[in-house]
């Protein structure tokens, strides 16, 4: 079966400090991945999607980017976070076909910025 | 563009009754519609989901939801609430024909139910 995997679940960082987050998929190829954040508890920003190996779509500009280096790897990263970066950051993913399979979603990162 | 409106921040159900989470969505074309659920520091959960055929689909823990094209909706539903049900329920909308986007779900706000004992 399918497994997503994120870490850390929880990182503090200072204001003007770098970040790397990081998800893998296990048990499946070519899978679309993606990230949000959510703020608050509540709804989902779409941050960035990614159908493929160094394909990467931004959905909203800030100070975050992503990569994907390998198939199941995928890394939201930020030179210097800035104090509005705090939030709950998910990864997720779904079958690289068909457009009527959910996404799934790894257990997310929350993220404070001192 | 597709959009999803969940018209209630916070549901209240007496453990033992019924309970509905509303959703209405707004797509061009035919939608292909999810419902989530998210407990405390996790991520989503996948529920159910309608793609074409039965209104009326039923998914995990005893959950379904009934689409409804006319009014644009897609309620959740489960006949005896639990309190362990207890959670924040998104619905989303996905426009299998929006091109490039048509990976992409969008995302209500959320409804935040409540279980009592």
């Amino acid at each position: 079966s399918q497994t997503i995997h994120q870490w850390p679940a929880t990182l503090v960082q200072p204001v003007g400090s770098p970040l790397s987050l990081e998800c893998t998929v296990e048990g499946t190829s070519n899978p679309n991945l993606y990230w949000y954040r959510q703020a608050a508890g509540r709804g989902l920003q779409l941050l960035f999607y990614s159908v493929g190996i160094g394909q990467i779509s931004s959905e909203v500009p800030q100070n975050l980017s992503a990569s994907r280096p390998q198939d199941r790897q995928f890394i939201l990263s930020s030179k210097k976070l800035l104090l509005s970066d705090s939030g709950f950051y998910l990864c997720a993913w779904s079958p690289g076909v068909g457009f009527n399979q959910p996404q799934h979603f790894g257990d997310g990162t929350r993220l404070s910025i001192l | 563009a597709q959009s999803v409106a969940q018209p209630e921040d916070q549901v209240n159900v007496a453990e033992g009754n019924p309970l509905t989470v509303k959703c209405t969505y707004s797509v061009s074309g035919n939608p292909y519609l999810f419902w989530y659920v998210q407990y405390p520091n996790r991520g989503l959960q996948f529920l159910l989901k309608y793609i074409t055929g039965d209104n009326l689909v039923k998914g995990s823990y005893g959950f379904e939801a009934e689409f409804n094209k006319s009014q644009t909706s897609f309620h959740l539903k489960k006949p005896s609430a639990l309190v362990s049900d207890s959670a924040l329920y998104f619905c989303a909308v996905r426009d299998p024909h929006s091109g490039a986007g048509s990976y992409q779900l969008t995302f209500g706000k959320g409804t935040k139910l409540s279980v009592i004992p």
